[in-house]
């Protein structure tokens, strides 16, 4: 089975700041990695993903995540955050040849003007 | 492209009656549906995956029989939950899975409120 770590469950950050939120996933075989944002009383929209290929995975929105496959982590950067960023961000991963995904406990992230 | 509505967005109910949840997927057909549950401050959980036209699979400790799925179409999924009780209040989510793309993503619905009094 496979897990997903977001050890910080709140982070605020000041406007045009960089953010970095983190992810750490275990898996004894090989997966697929996204990260999605949850805005207040909505459902989840997929910032980005990781299949194959670059370990640097490029979304919407100015978010960026990278692959590190030795440190097992997905880590999502943002290099200034805006106001408008504030929202829940959810890990997650997917095995090969699996449906199911396996979500994060969500990191808030809140900006200060 | 890829929009998947639910329907109530809220709801509230008196414990012991049933609700109905429905999750479409407006454009384009799902040939599978998940649904999870999302308690507050917490990550979702999910539920069951339903593909069209077959019974759904359940997730271990899920009440099979009082969370009712159905994925009578390519484009809609329900969720009953019968006999609702207090501590099935929370937010629902479905999810749907086209035939296109790279068959990874999920879209996602925008959830459904219930609360039971």
């Amino acid at each position: 089975a496979q897990s997903v770590t977001q050890l910080d469950s709140q982070v605020p950050v000041f406007e045009e700041a960089p953010v970095e939120l983190r992810c750490n996933y275990s898996s004894s075989v090989s997966v697929y990695l996204f990260w999605y944002v949850q805005y207040p009383n909505q459902g989840l929209q997929l910032l980005l993903k990781y299949l194959s290929g670059s370990t640097l995975v490029k979304g919407i929105n100015g978010f960026e995540a990278e692959f590190n496959k030795s440190q097992t982590s997905f880590h999502l950067r943002k290099p200034s955050v805006h106001i408008s960023d504030t929202a829940e961000y959810f890990c997650a991963v997917r095995r090969f040849g699996n449906e199911k995904l396996t979500f994060g406990t969500g990191t808030r992230l809140t900006i200060i003007p | 492209g890829a929009v998947v509505s639910q329907h109530p967005s809220w709801v509230i109910c008196k414990s012991g009656t049933s609700v109905k949840i429905e999750c479409r997927s407006l454009d384009f057909q799902a040939t599978t549906m998940f649904w999870y549950r999302q308690f507050p401050k917490q990550s979702l959980m999910l539920m069951a995956t339903s593909n069209e036209g077959s019974k759904a699979t359940y997730e271990q400790g899920v009440e099979k029989d009082k969370f009712l799925i159905n994925h009578a179409s390519l484009t809609l999924s329900t969720l009953t939950v019968t006999s609702a009780h207090p501590e099935d209040s929370s937010f629902y989510i479905c999810s749907a899975r086209g035939l296109g793309g790279d068959g990874t993503e999920q879209y996602f619905g925008p959830g459904t409120r219930l609360t039971v009094t």
